[in-house]
């Protein structure tokens, strides 16, 4: 079955860490993108990539990074410089008209 | 830049009444617009969408119209059941090379028995 997957659902980092997030997508998608949720929240927007080694930052970029080395993959790292990095974390691909396909989600906890 | 702003909820109703979230957008060029529901602790899903002016995408019972002289997208469903209740994203693909996706803070619906 064609879709996005996310990994893992849940992810406890430790204060320091760095943690990586994963996101894989077999709908032949160019674009990709990665949201931050915060309870009763909208999305905000970190990064966000159009074609294979090419990334964007959106709103909320500081802390985190990211890589797109295959056209099927775009993970995110959330780096000891995001100071409240507590969050859940939502990837999504898209073929620009006809929306956005998303993932499950990661819940991120700082512990 | 761009935006998109939704009421606020939460939005609560009961099973079979009519509802209505609004949905006003601020763009350069003629972007396509989306809703977008969540249901609890999952991704969004795509409900329904619309390309271009007076474009109605529907949808499960639901619809909305793409006003560009009103430059709105409102969600409407004639009879909700408990199970709509969820939070509903309204969204458009920026146009230009892009196609960044922008998001409304969503809108909560409570639908009781």
């Amino acid at each position: 079955d064609g879709g996005i997957t996310q990994s893992p659902k849940y992810l406890f980092r430790k204060e320091g860490q760095n943690v990586t997030l994963s996101c894989e997508q077999n709908l032949n998608h160019d674009a990709m993108y990665w949201y931050r949720q915060d309870p009763g929240q909208g999305l905000r927007l970190i990064y966000y990539s159009q074609i294979v080694n090419d990334f964007q930052k959106g709103d909320i970029a500081e802390g985190y990074s990211v890589s797109r080395e295959k056209k099927e993959s775009f993970p995110l790292t959330v780096t000891s410089a995001q100071k409240n990095p507590t969050a859940f974390y939502l990837c999504a691909s898209s073929n620009s008209l006809f929306g956005a396909f998303f993932g499950q989600g990661t819940r991120l906890t700082v512990v | 830049g761009d935006s998109v702003t939704q009421m606020e909820g939460p939005v609560t109703l009961s099973e079979e009444a009519f509802l209505t979230i609004n949905c006003t957008y601020t763009a350069t060029g003629y972007p396509s617009l989306f809703w977008y529901v969540q249901y609890p602790g999952e991704g969004l899903q795509l409900l329904l969408k619309a390309t271009k002016a007076d474009d109605k995408g529907s949808n499960k019972g639901f619809e909305a119209t793409y006003r560009k002289e009103t430059t709105s997208f409102h969600l409407e469903k004639g009879s909700v059941q408990v199970s709509d209740s969820a939070v509903y994203f309204c969204a458009l693909s920026e146009t230009g090379g892009y196609n960044k996706l922008i998001f409304g803070a969503g809108t909560r619906l409570a639908v009781h028995p």
